[in-house]
């Protein structure tokens, strides 16, 4: 079965702590996508990465960090520089054209304490 | 930049109602335009898509066009069910590997 798999489901964090969630793809795709979801804010995006050793900030980077070494992996680490971070992240992935979705995986629920 | 603005929720209708939730878009160019679906606690599921204008994506019985004159693509089902309840959100994305620019989202609860 391809798709998408996030863990943990549900994180806990004391503040100053930094903490990664895991992203991982099967389905062949070169992007991934991080998202934060809050409540009434929708989805904004954090980071996001083209290809294997390559990434961008998307709106709302500050305070998180990424890597991209293997095609099918793309975690995301929340940092303590991060002002407000619990949030519900999604990780997405697409083929490269704009006519492609985005397909997500069932997401991490971050609280930090 | 790009935005997506979609009518603010809770929207509550009685089973076997008509549904209509509203989004209008601004972007430059010709952004492809989908609608997704949130059910408690998950990620979001695509629900329909369209790609250039006047094109008419459907599933599950919802459907939305694109309208490139007015900016719009509102999602639409004829007669709606206790298990469509969920969270809908309309979205947009420019080209290439960009990501998603997502409007707020609706929240739509159908009583039986």
């Amino acid at each position: 079965d391809g798709g998408i798999t996030q863990s943990p489901k549900y994180l806990f964090r004391k503040e100053g702590q930094n903490v990664t969630l895991s992203c991982e793809q099967n389905l062949n795709h070169d992007a991934m996508y991080w998202y934060r979801q809050d409540p009434g804010q929708g989805l904004r995006l954090i980071y996001y990465s083209q290809i294997v050793n390559d990434f961008q900030k998307g709106d709302i980077a500050e305070g998180y960090s990424v890597s991209r070494e293997k095609k099918e992996s793309f975690p995301l680490t929340v940092t303590s520089a991060q002002k407000n971070p619990t949030a519900f992240y999604l990780c997405a992935s697409s083929e490269f054209s704009s006519y492609n979705e985005q397909f997500f995986g069932p997401g991490t629920r971050l609280t930090v304490l | 930049g790009n935005s997506v603005t979609q009518m603010e929720g809770p929207v509550t209708l009685s089973e076997e109602a008509f549904l209509t939730i509203n989004c209008t878009y601004t972007a430059t160019g010709y952004p492809s335009l989908f609608w997704y679906v949130q059910y408690p606690g998950e990620g979001l599921q695509l629900l329909l898509k369209a790609t250039k204008a006047d094109d008419k994506g459907s599933n599950k019985g919802f459907e939305a066009t694109y309208r490139k004159e007015t900016t719009s693509f509102h999602l639409e089902k004829g007669s709606v069910q206790v298990s469509d309840s969920a969270v809908y959100f309309c979205a947009l994305r420019r080209g290439g590997a960009d990501g998603l620019t997502f409007g707020k989202g609706t929240h739509l609860i159908i009583q039986p």
